[in-house]
């Protein structure tokens, strides 16, 4: 059990490009969550996914963000046309859903985005 | 909406004592709580998760849930400087999908 894999680490682009996170989960869980989180705040829900379905999306997921899970394993999370205030850690969890509401999700290590 | 609130802290205690860390939540019906410790410029490390009402205990750490107060604590015994963190909690809340809603956090800092 390797853990929650992110890449890159880090990231530092320009306002107006284009950027791609990939996450990839434990290698048995079938739920996997997107995260944001800012300087002196909690992560907040941005999006997740059971197998390759995804199942809910904040509001705080405009249109310039989208993520996919195409089979089931690995995730991408894509922002196009960057801003200044999408600097944040971006952050994915991977969970084995079992009972309703008990489950518990582990971290990867995080994408820290710099938009210039 | 629905909130879980803690206090920043920081919260400063001296090393081999007890932390007391709190959290309220705004949602009465809620069944999942959380705590994550996390370092600096790192990511969320799962710590305890409590289910049912009353004390929960893994090794030096016990979670302490009261729903009908809606509250959930976090007590750390023989705090020792390596626990100075934020911790986070967390809460999935009924009707809300699976997702964990966190607070702020609380910054816990052992002196020597």
């Amino acid at each position: 059990d390797t853990g929650v894999s992110q890449n890159p680490r880090h990231k530092i682009t320009k306002r107006g490009q284009n950027v791609t996170f990939r996450c990839d989960p434990i290698s048995e869980h079938n739920r996997l969550y997107w995260y944001r989180q800012t300087l002196g705040q909690g992560p907040e829900f941005l999006t997740y996914f059971q197998n390759e379905a995804q199942l809910e999306k904040s509001r705080l997921l405009s249109d310039r963000f989208s993520a996919e899970r195409p089979k089931g394993s690995f995730s991408t999370l894509e922002i196009q046309r960057t801003e200044q205030g999408d600097s944040a850690m971006y952050l994915c969890a991977s969970s084995l859903a079992t009972l309703p509401y008990q489950e518990t999700q582990y971290f990867g290590p995080g994408t820290r985005l710099l938009v210039l | 909406q629905k909130e879980v609130e803690q206090n920043s802290g920081p919260l400063s205690v001296p090393e081999g004592a007890i932390a007391s860390l709190n959290c309220t939540y705004s949602d009465r019906g809620s069944q999942s709580f959380f705590w994550y410790r996390q370092y600096s410029g790192k990511s969320p490390e799962l710590i305890m998760f409590i289910y049912s009402n009353g004390d929960k205990e893994d090794g030096r750490f016990t979670a302490q849930l009261n729903k009908a107060s809606q509250y959930v604590s976090l007590l750390i015994r023989d705090s020792q400087p390596s626990d100075s963190a934020t911790y986070l909690c967390a809460v999935i809340f009924t009707g809300g999908g699976n997702k964990l809603t966190f607070g702020t956090g609380t910054q816990l800092k052992v002196e020597l």
